[in-house]
């Protein structure tokens, strides 16, 4: 079946440091791969994503880039603001059939200090 | 847009009460799902369905029952509450597409005692 590892956190940083969160995946198939970002107290929503091999996804400074090779796909972020702390999870997507399930990883906290 | 409404947002339950979560969109979605968050472990779905009268078990069914008899509406069933069912209920929809974005409510809190 599909999963998705990802590093486990939490992770802390001063502000404008570079961040790096670590996905990695495991699929039967070819599919999309997503960062989401859980603010304190709020749902899942989507950071940025990427459909296929090599595509570079990009949102507020963020960027993963879908490497089939390796199976990854790295979240970096070149300098951090304390408004980043949050819950970031890697997630792909399984095109299979005529479904389409997400697929978790079990999160990364990461904390921003001033 | 509304987009996803979940409610309530904080329940608190003895064990053996049953409840439902509601959960609704207003995107005319085809796939929504419920996951439940706990430390540790990420969000693991619960059950998610592709279609007003379909749906199917996702990762770890028990003790929750689903139906979807519109579009809109996926409310998930408490049958008869455990401590284990403690933990934060996530209900989500997508457009049923593999690269769309899946958009979640803000989330239930249940506290089972």
């Amino acid at each position: 079946g599909n999963s998705v590892t990802q590093m486990e956190g939490p992770v802390t940083l001063s502000e404008e440091a570079f961040l790096t969160i670590n996905c990695t995946y495991t699929a039967t198939g070819y599919p999309s791969l997503f960062w989401y970002v859980q603010y304190p107290g709020e749902g899942l929503q989507l950071l940025l994503k990427a459909t296929k091999a090599d595509d570079k996804g990009s949102n507020k400074g963020f960027e993963a880039t879908y490497r089939k090779e390796t199976t990854s796909f790295h979240l970096e972020k070149g300098s951090v603001q304390v408004s980043d702390s949050a819950v970031y999870f890697c997630a792909l997507s399984d095109r299979g059939g005529s479904n389409y399930k997400l697929t978790f990883g079990k999160g990364t906290l990461l904390t921003v200090n001033p | 847009n509304a987009g996803v409404t979940q409610t309530p947002k904080f329940q608190v339950l003895k064990t053996g009460q049953s409840m439902t979560l509601q959960c609704a969109q207003d995107m005319n979605h085809e796939y929504m799902s419920w996951y439940r968050q706990d430390p540790g472990m990420g969000l693991r779905l619960i059950h998610y369905s592709v279609g007003a009268g379909i749906t199917d078990q996702g990762e770890v069914p028990n003790g929750y029952n689903v139906s979807r008899s519109t579009t809109e509406d996926f409310p998930l069933r408490l049958l008869s509450a455990a401590p284990s069912q403690t933990s934060v209920y996530f209900c989500a929809s997508h457009s049923g597409r593999g690269n769309t974005e899946a958009f979640f409510g803000q989330g239930t809190r249940l506290t089972v005692v």
